[in-house]
């Protein structure tokens, strides 16, 4: 079966950095996406990957292994905005969405 | 202004009463689906399809259907709707994956609750 795991929950401090990994076991592999979700909203996008590497946007960073099926989000410099939850997904082979259960961050001052 | 809109936002009805929720999109986007959000168990895919007349079956398919038959809109039906189908319904369209602009913009979410 198709598995995407990430961490229920995590606590972190204003104005530091966090890291929130994700793995996946799917039926081929077309792209994991990150997206943020504040209570009671829709998610909206945080980054793509489709090739190894660290894709850098502002203080988001999203990272990609392949081989290893595993990516992480970094959050840096966070800030009490950024409580939400942090929801990881991979497209399969179909094209088809598969998304964790999502990590909810808790940011205290 | 790109969106996607969904209507209604908030649904309370009874067993066995069909409802369609719409769903359109105005960035011309090939791709569009349906979640359902449930605490705990994240998002699921219900259909999805990749440009009109093409849909497939999601995650959770039974009991809802999908048409797509003009590429800004793609309603969900429950023919028969039953209290396991309360959730939080999202839907949401992207340009086709692999073209670029993969990005899901997903619409406001309709709250559906079944007595």
């Amino acid at each position: 079966g198709q598995n995407i795991d990430q961490p229920t929950e995590m606590t972190a401090t204003e104005g530091a950095i966090v890291q929130i990994n994700c793995t996946y076991q799917t039926s081929g592999f077309n792209g994991l996406f990150w997206y943020q979700q504040h209570a009671g909203e829709a998610p909206t996008f945080l980054s793509y990957n489709v090739l190894d590497g660290l894709e850098e946007k502002g203080r988001f960073s999203s990272f990609l292994s392949r081989s290893k099926g595993y990516s992480y989000l970094l959050l840096k410099e966070l800030q009490m905005k950024d409580s939400a939850s942090y929801l990881c997904a991979v497209m399969d082979s179909n094209y088809q969405l598969i998304w964790g259960a999502g990590t909810k961050l808790i940011i205290k001052p | 202004e790109a969106q996607v809109t969904q209507n209604p936002r908030y649904l309370i009805t009874v067993t066995g009463k069909k409802l369609t929720v719409t769903c359109s999109q105005n960035m011309n986007h090939e791709y569009m689906s349906w979640y359902r959000q449930d605490p705990g168990l994240g998002l699921r895919q219900i259909y999805y399809s990749m440009n009109v007349e093409v849909t497939d079956k999601g995650d959770v398919p039974e009991g809802y259907k999908v048409s797509r038959k003009e590429k800004r809109n793609f309603p969900l039906i429950l023919e028969s709707p039953s209290p396991n189908q309360t959730s939080l319904y999202f839907c949401a369209s992207s340009s086709l994956p692999g073209q670029g602009a993969d990005t899901q913009y997903f619409g406001p979410g309709t709250r559906l609750t079944v007595l």
